[in-house]
């Protein structure tokens, strides 16, 4: 089955950290590049990072610079992003989806479920 | 603020049409870079709708259809049904940040 499953969100307090992952099943996980996309609570969708489908080059929001870390590693079948020094306006649902077309042209074609990040004392 | 501009909400009755437009500027849509929709229903995950402007994926009704002319795409919805109620997102690129941009998503209520 083609799926994506998030895990690794929960509630953090402030200036604490969290490691979100994506397990990728039923395909090819090594030629897709893959995003993360959030969404805080009653909000829109709020772009966060993209990482090449061989982990040679990144992209973040101006919002995720400095403290948001995408990575992959394709011989585990493994999406990650690392969260620093949270804040409360970090509190969302993180969705990470596979990209299509190249740059200029990318479209996401494949989302997980999410999984909710609360920042909170 | 969101680089894309969508209404907040619009409505329709069952079976009408309804469009939602998505207004760029000259560093995305506005550029030449298309425009790709996303369907989302309560309580669920993003679904790509429309990509490249006006394509469908293999399962989406021909209901749904897309346009784009110069810095304003819009999807349509005809045949409006009870299920269609949802948040639909546009998303482009734009080459001033390099990085992927979506509008502020707009709700569409079936009366």
């Amino acid at each position: 089955q083609v799926q994506l499953v998030e895990s690794g969100g929960g509630v953090v307090q402030p200036g604490g950290s969290l490691r979100l992952s994506c397990a990728p099943s039923g395909f090819t996980f090594s030629s897709y590049g893959m995003q993360w996309v959030r969404q805080a609570p009653g909000k829109g969708l709020e772009w966060v990072a993209i990482i090449w489908y061989d982990g040679s080059e990144n992209r973040y929001a101006d919002s995720a610079k400095g403290r948001f870390t995408i990575s992959r590693d394709n011989s585990k079948n493994t999406l990650s992003l690392q969260i620093n020094s949270l804040r409360p306006e970090d509190t969302a649902i993180y969705y990470c989806a596979r990209v299509l077309g190249n740059e200029g042209h990318w479209h996401f074609d494949l989302w997980g479920r999410g999984t909710l990040v609360t920042v909170s004392s | 603020q969101s680089v894309l501009t969508q209404p907040p909400s619009v409505s329709g009755a069952p079976g009408q049409r309804v469009t939602i437009s998505c207004t760029g500027s000259s560093s995305n849509s506005g550029a030449g870079y298309d425009v790709h929709w996303y369907q989302q229903l309560p309580g669920t995950a993003p679904k790509l709708l429309i990509y490249d402007n006006n394509k469908r994926p293999s399962g989406v009704p021909d209901r749904f259809s897309g346009s784009k002319s110069g810095t304003s795409a819009s999807l349509a919805i005809t045949g409006l049904q009870a299920d269609d109620e949802a948040d639909y997102y546009c998303q482009s690129y734009d080459s001033g940040l390099s990085n992927v941009v979506f509008g502020g998503g707009t709700k569409l209520t079936v009366l």
